[in-house]
């Protein structure tokens, strides 16, 4: 079983659309980040958190220590907002990330 | 800043052949990482540095790999020899401490 968990593999949506993907993860960890990479390969940093909630814009992420488990939400989806969704997590007492298979969200017109 | 610059951005090469990848971190960040991407294992770490000092190369993965940063704005990922199951997109990242890290646009290695 891979450390971090995330559903759906895939999603397709309608532009507009409230947008949930979730990740699970197994082990204790001092951070959990939320990655969007897009067609072409570049990796961004959306969100860091370890507790609680955050929002940037049209996205939020949550975060439950309690349950392992966090939620990236996009409100109001875009095509634009076609990437690949990537949760990581960094393990307590190491600085390294370990990575989630991925989202694949598409949104069409 | 420019960011996390890599180079080459493509690298095509033959079987057998020494690749190296480059990698220059964001100024001032003290961690280093390097991050494999395939189809089949996603991303993976393969190794990091703090302060130019490598912490965790347990995702190297075998002799043939090798990483050096001899300076606090240079790494180098070198692969010896080469085979056609190296082929991924090689990502460098750089940090402040356990802040977020910020990526590369990566290496699209192929070898044949």
């Amino acid at each position: 079983k891979n450390e971090v968990e995330q559903s759906p593999q895939n999603l397709t949506a309608q532009e507009g659309e409230f947008i949930t993907i979730n990740c699970s993860y197994s082990v204790g960890i001092s951070a959990l980040h939320w990655l969007q990479q897009h067609p072409g390969g570049g990796i961004v940093s959306l969100f860091m958190l370890s507790s609680g909630k955050k929002k940037h814009g049209r996205l939020i992420a949550t975060i439950n220590i309690q349950e392992k488990h966090s939620s990236l939400h996009i409100t109001a989806s875009h095509p634009r907002d076609s990437a690949v969704y990537i949760c990581a997590v960094k393990s307590k007492g190491n600085n390294d990330m370990r990575f989630g298979a991925g989202t694949r969200l598409t949104v069409k017109p | 800043d420019a960011g996390v610059i890599q180079s080459p951005r493509h690298e095509v090469t033959e079987m057998g052949q020494e690749v190296t990848l480059r990698c220059k971190p964001i100024s001032g960040h003290d961690y280093l990482f390097w991050y494999r991407q395939t189809m089949m294992r996603g991303l993976e770490l393969l190794i990091y540095f703090n302060n130019n000092v490598p912490i965790d190369d347990s995702g190297m993965p075998e002799d043939r790999f090798s990483a050096k940063m001899p300076n606090a704005s240079f790494s180098t990922l070198k692969i010896q020899p080469s085979e056609p199951r190296d082929s991924a997109v090689y990502f460098c990242a750089s940090s402040f401490g356990h802040a977020e890290a910020f990526f590369g646009q990566g290496t699209r290695l192929t070898v044949v």
